[in-house]
C-alpha cells in the first residue's frame, strides 16, 4: 500500500540557519502534499501545501519543493526562530480513495 | 467560531468497556476523518467519510466503528477497548470530498488509555 517515509526524525539548528525536511512517497498517483505543524500538546496545523502540478510553492521563510519524478518533496525553512520548534508531518493524499498518508514526523528543535 | 471539537479531551477506561468519542465541526465540511497519533508511528488514518451516510476504512480501522448521520458529527466507537488502543486520538474535517486537496482542521485530540 501507500507509503510516506519521512528524515530525519530529530532536527536541531542554530536559530538563523535554515532546516530541510524530506519525504519520499510511494504512490505515483499521490497529487496533494501538505504539511503540517504540531507544537507541543496542541492539535496539527496546516503550514503549507502543494499540488502535483507545481514544482515549489514559498510562504514567507517556508518552501516545499516537490520531485514527481523522484517521488519526493521538501520542506525548507530559512531563518529558522525558536518558535520553529515544533513536529512537522508530511502527508500524501492518494486520489479517488480520499485516503491521507503521513509520514512519522520530524522534531525541530531550533536552539537559541 | 469555526472549529472542530472533540469530547471528552482525556477518557481513562477499562479494557472491554464500550466507549464513544465524539467530534463536531461547525464549518459544514463534508469530508471528516479520525487519526491516531502513537510515537514513532505519526498520525494514521483510521476511518474517513465522504459525507452523510459515506464511510470508508482507513490504515488501521480494527477495532473502530464509525457513523456519519448527521453533516456536523462523526462519532468514533471503540466498542471493546483493549489496552493496544491507548492513544491519542484526532478529529479532522475539509471542506469538500470532491478530491482530497483541501485542508484539514484538526479537533484539539482526545487522549485515550485503556487500562
Amino acid at each position: 500500500g501507500e507509503n510516506v517515509e519521512q528524515h530525519p526524525s530529530t532536527l536541531s539548528v542554530q536559530e538563523g540557519d535554515s532546516a530541510v525536511i524530506k519525504c519520499t512517497y510511494s504512490d505515483s498517483a499521490s497529487n496533494y502534499f501538505p504539511w503540517y505543524k504540531q507544537e507541543l500538546g496542541k492539535r496539527p496545523q496546516l503550514i503549507i501545501d502543494i499540488r502535483s502540478n507545481v514544482g515549489e510553492k514559498k510562504d514567507q521563510r517556508i518552501a516545499v519543493t516537490l520531485n514527481k519524478t523522484a517521488k519526493h518533496f521538501s520542506l525548507h525553512i530559512t531563518e529558522t526562530q525558536p518558535e520553529d520548534s515544533a513536529v512537522y508531518f508530511c502527508a500524501a493524499s492518494i486520489p479517488g480513495t480520499y485516503k491521507y498518508i503521513f509520514g512519522t514526523g520530524t522534531r525541530l528543535k531550533v536552539l537559541a | 467560531e469555526a472549529q472542530v471539537t472533540q469530547n471528552p479531551r482525556y477518557l481513562i477506561t477499562v479494557t472491554g468497556k464500550k466507549l464513544t468519542v465524539t467530534c463536531s465541526q461547525n464549518m459544514n465540511h463534508e469530508y471528516m476523518s479520525w487519526y491516531r497519533q502513537d510515537p514513532g508511528l505519526g498520525l494514521r488514518q483510521i476511518y474517513y467519510s465522504m459525507n452523510v451516510e459515506v464511510t470508508d476504512k482507513g490504515d488501521v480501522p480494527e477495532g473502530y466503528k464509525v457513523s456519519r448521520k448527521e453533516k456536523r458529527n462523526f462519532p468514533l466507537i471503540l466498542e471493546s477497548p483493549s489496552p493496544n488502543q491507548t492513544s491519542l486520538y484526532f478529529c479532522a474535517s475539509s471542506l469538500s470530498s470532491a478530491e482530497p486537496t483541501d485542508t484539514q482542521y484538526f479537533g484539539p485530540g482526545t487522549r485515550l488509555t485503556v487500562l
